[in-house]
């Protein structure tokens, strides 16, 4: 089973506007990690945001945010006033701390298109 | 700036031949660190995690013999491609962790591995 799921291979959004990016995850872990990260053309990993499993606020940075919904385990990057410059691959990851595992398992990733 | 630095950012070479690719680590000392692979248009597969001055941990299906991963210093850590065919063209990427639970884990800038 999939431990990372993005569900959207592609999203288009309209310059100014706010995109959410889905994500959800399957552990059994009790303690972990959920990241965002944002890959251009480029190929860098740009880290955005991180989430730990018992934080209780939801994460921001600047005009990223997180919804995270433990039950639901979903962990959704919510970008605001969309600029061209996000355009680019989105991947959702996770790290599983109880298993003392430190690598990150990606999703499949998302590609955000912001249109002027 | 860059935490972790990866060279060489693009690399071709013929096949048969040997290339390494480096990971270092700047401002830190890194216990851990992981090479993953990233195909056109698709996630970040973890091939192996490399531990200092131990052997790394190969993912299951990653042929240890054909990549290995030296792990000699705490800011070092290096993964060859031996005997490179073309299939081998990919995008490499290392990350870096400063252990524990949170999230301090920092990504090389990548590197393209082309194989003709």
């Amino acid at each position: 089973a999939q431990k990372i799921t993005q569900t959207q291979p592609g999203m288009f959004v309209q310059e100014k506007e706010a995109v959410t990016l889905d994500c959800t995850y399957d552990t059994s872990d009790q303690s972990y990690g959920l990241f965002w990260y944002k890959q251009p053309s480029s190929g860098e990993m740009i880290f955005l945001i991180y989430q730990g499993s018992y934080d209780e606020q939801n994460a921001t940075e600047g005009r990223y945010s997180l919804n995270f919904q433990k039950a639901r385990k979903s962990a959704n990057l919510v970008i605001s006033a969309s600029q061209l410059g996000d355009s680019a691959m989105y991947f959702c990851a996770m790290r599983e701390t109880d298993t003392g595992r430190r690598a990150l398992t990606f999703g499949s990733g998302t590609r955000l298109q912001v249109q002027p | 700036g860059a935490v972790v630095s990866q060279h060489p950012s693009r690399v071709i070479c013929k096949s048969g031949t040997s290339v390494k690719i480096e990971c270092r680590s700047l401002d830190f000392q890194a216990t851990t660190m992981f090479w993953y692979r990233q195909f056109p248009k698709k996630s970040l597969m973890l091939m192996a995690t490399s531990n200092e001055g131990s052997k790394a941990t190969y993912e299951q299906g990653v042929e240890k013999d054909k990549f290995l991963i030296n792990h000699a210093s705490l800011t070092l850590s290096t993964l060859t491609v031996t005997s490179a065919h073309p299939e081998d063209s990919s995008f490499y990427i290392c990350s870096a962790s400063t252990g524990g639970r949170g999230n301090t884990i920092y990504f090389g800038e990548g590197s393209w591995l082309t194989v003709v």
